[in-house]
Parts: C-alpha cells; sequence; structure tokens
C-alpha cells in the first residue's frame, strides 16, 4: 500500500543549526513528492517538490530535498535554521489514478513538528 | 491571482444546523479537493472534484454533501454534523498535480457544538 513515513513526530534546534526532516515513502510506481509546512490554524504551503530529473530540489525560504530511490527517502534540509521556521512540516507523496486528467490524492505522512531554540 | 480562499475562517455551530464552507481560486486549476484535518493529524481527502465532477468520494459520511458550481468555485454544504466533525477543512486546488503540487486555503476552523 502506499504510504508515508516521517519517523521524528517532534524535533528540536537550535537557531542557525543545520536541519534535516526524514521521509521515507512507500509506491510502485515514480513517485511524484512534496513537502509542504504548516504553521498552527493554518493551510499548507508548498515548499518543493520532485517528479523527475535533478534528485536535489531547490524550494522556497532556503529548503531542499533530496530524492534516493535506492533508500526510498526524501529528506527536507536547511543549512541554518531560522527561528519563524517553527512549524509542522508535511512529507507528501501523490498517488495517481484515472481521476480525469493528472489529478490524484496527495497522501500525507504524519507530520514532523520543528521547534527552534534561540 | 495566486491563492487559494476560504470563507469563513471559523464557524460553530449546532449539530442541528445548516452551514455551507465556500472555497474560490481564479488560478484556472481544474481539479478542487475537500480535505479534513483533525488537531496534531495529517489531513485527509474528502472530496476530489475534476473539470467541475465529482470524481472521489473517499467514503464520507452523507453529513457532508459538496458541490462544484463552476470552475472557480467550491462549496461543502453541512447539515447534522457530530461533535467529533470538529477539525480545520482545507479546500486545495491544481492544475497539473504532479508538476505543481496542490495549492491550499488557510482553512476554515469547524466546532460542532
Amino acid at each position: 500500500a502506499q504510504s508515508v513515513t516521517q519517523p521524528d513526530i517532534h524535533i528540536t534546534v537550535s537557531e542557525g543549526a543545520s536541519l534535516e526532516l526524514r521521509c521515507n515513502y512507500s509506491y510502485g510506481a515514480t513517485p511524484y513528492l512534496f513537502w509542504y509546512v504548516q504553521s498552527p490554524g493554518q493551510g499548507l504551503q508548498l515548499l518543493l517538490k520532485y517528479f523527475s530529473g535533478d534528485t536535489l530540489v531547490q524550494g522556497i525560504k532556503g529548503f531542499e530535498a533530496e530524492f534516493k530511490r535506492s533508500q526510498s527517502s526524501f529528506n527536507l534540509r536547511k543549512p541554518s535554521v531560522h527561528w519563524s521556521d517553527a512549524a509542522e512540516y508535511f512529507c507528501a507523496v501523490l498517488i495517481r489514478g484515472n481521476y480525469g486528467g493528472s489529478q490524484g490524492n496527495l497522501i500525507f505522512g504524519k507530520g514532523t513538528k520543528l521547534s527552534v531554540k534561540p | 491571482d495566486t491563492e487559494v480562499t476560504q470563507t469563513p475562517k471559523h464557524l460553530v455551530m449546532g449539530m442541528t444546523n445548516k452551514k455551507s464552507l465556500k472555497c474560490e481560486q481564479h488560478m484556472g486549476h481544474r481539479a478542487m479537493y475537500w480535505y479534513k484535518q483533525k488537531a496534531k493529524k495529517p489531513p485527509e481527502l474528502m472530496f476530489v472534484y475534476s473539470y467541475e465532477k465529482l470524481s472521489i468520494n473517499e467514503s464520507v459520511p452523507s453529513r457532508f454533501s459538496p458541490e462544484c458550481p463552476n470552475s472557480s468555485l467550491l462549496n461543502l454544504h453541512l447539515h447534522a454534523l457530530q461533535p467529533e466533525d470538529s477539525a480545520l477543512y482545507l479546500c486545495a486546488s491544481s492544475q497539473e498535480a504532479k508538476t505543481y503540487g496542490y495549492t491550499f486555503g488557510s482553512g476554515t476552523r469547524l466546532t460542532v457544538v
């Protein structure tokens, strides 16, 4: 079955430190992968996406992610965390099907809450 | 305009009330979605509309009734809800989902009393 696993429920890092959030997926075909960020009580903002090509993808706010097919992983990284990065981060895989056009179902991991220490 | 707008932002309703959530986008996206997000949980898909036709209903109870009046609007009609239906309801839209992902609105925080 298709699924996304984020093994870390909560991570705390110091401001200015580097960050890596882990994501593993299970999907039979070439995955279309996404990272979203959600501030409390807000909607989700797309950070970056992967669907083909270069396995290192750059996103907004200084984030990047690397797709590793051999490890079924799509980890999110940032070299220097800012206090404003504190939020919930969701990894997601697009489950494609005959839904009309290229639409599908975006399946989310359970999320990783990031706290930032001053 | 690159946004998905949801109204109202907050809604409190009784179990016998009828209310509607509204979602609007003017990006020309032809697919629109309703997701439900309980506290400290990931969003879960409820409905998908593709070209204004309902294409996915993820076994959602009939007390939730979606409607897509045109390509820019998506409504979710609510009737006889239960307290456990209290959640953040997110609307999203997409064009080529694999290429661009989904654009989410900021959600409606629904409380059923």
